[in-house]
């Protein structure tokens, strides 16, 4: 079975702990992205990788980080740096990049910081 | 950074009628792409549509382009209850990643 999977689907923390959020996929895709969505809204792009050991700050970084050791993994790690980390959290990767090609999305994550 | 803009925010309607939502965009595209949201699940691409295209047909969605007046038409028709959704469009952005819209809320009541 093909695709992206993220883990865990709900994820819980106290505020001031880092947390990583796990995105891998087996579509042999060169880029992957992860997106925040807060409600009623659309995604803002957090962090993308076109290429393995590359990745670009999308325009909501702050607060993030992110690893791009293998093909297959793109984890996220939220920090405490992140002020308002409550989301859903969606990662997605494509063949390429350059917003040429259609994204596979995996099912999200959703983190409550309290 | 938002590029496309969909209208309306939200759609009701009754089964079997058929659903039409707009996206806008500022800057000139290569492509523009259609998204469905489940509530609460990821993404699923629907429809990508060149710039050189005008109209694009897949099963019961039809997708039209105006690169003149920079929009982008979703219809849906004879829908069907499974149609509730979330529905964004895409466009490349400036650093060459899609920067996605906040989305056409549809539901369709049985």
């Amino acid at each position: 079975d093909g695709g992206i999977t993220q883990s865990p689907k709900y994820l819980f923390r106290k505020e001031g702990q880092n947390v990583t959020l796990s995105c891998e996929q087996n579509l042999n895709h060169d880029a992957m992205y992860w997106y925040r969505q807060d409600p009623g809204q659309g995604l803002r792009l957090i962090y993308y990788s076109q290429i393995v050991n590359d990745f670009q700050k999308g325009d909501i970084a702050e607060g993030y980080s992110v690893s791009r050791e293998k093909k297959e993994s793109f984890p996220l790690t939220v920090t405490s740096a992140q002020k308002n980390p409550t989301a859903f959290y969606l990662c997605a990767s494509s063949p390429q990049g350059f917003g040429d090609y259609e994204q596979y999305f995996g099912p999200g994550t959703r983190l409550t910081v309290t | 950074s938002q590029q496309g803009e969909e209208d309306p925010q939200a759609l009701s309607i009754q089964e079997g009628e058929n659903a039409t939502m707009n996206c806008s965009y500022k800057t000139s595209i290569n492509n523009l792409q259609w998204y469905r949201q489940n509530s609460g699940r990821g993404l699923v691409h629907l429809i990508l549509i060149r710039s050189n295209e005008r109209e694009k047909h897949s099963g019961r969605l039809r997708v039209t382009l105006d690169t003149s007046k920079k929009s982008s038409s979703l219809l849906i028709t004879a829908s069907r209850a499974a149609d509730t959704a979330s529905y964004f469009c895409a466009t490349k952005g400036s650093q060459g990643n899609l920067i996605f819209g906040k989305g056409t809320k549809l539901s369709v009541k049985p």
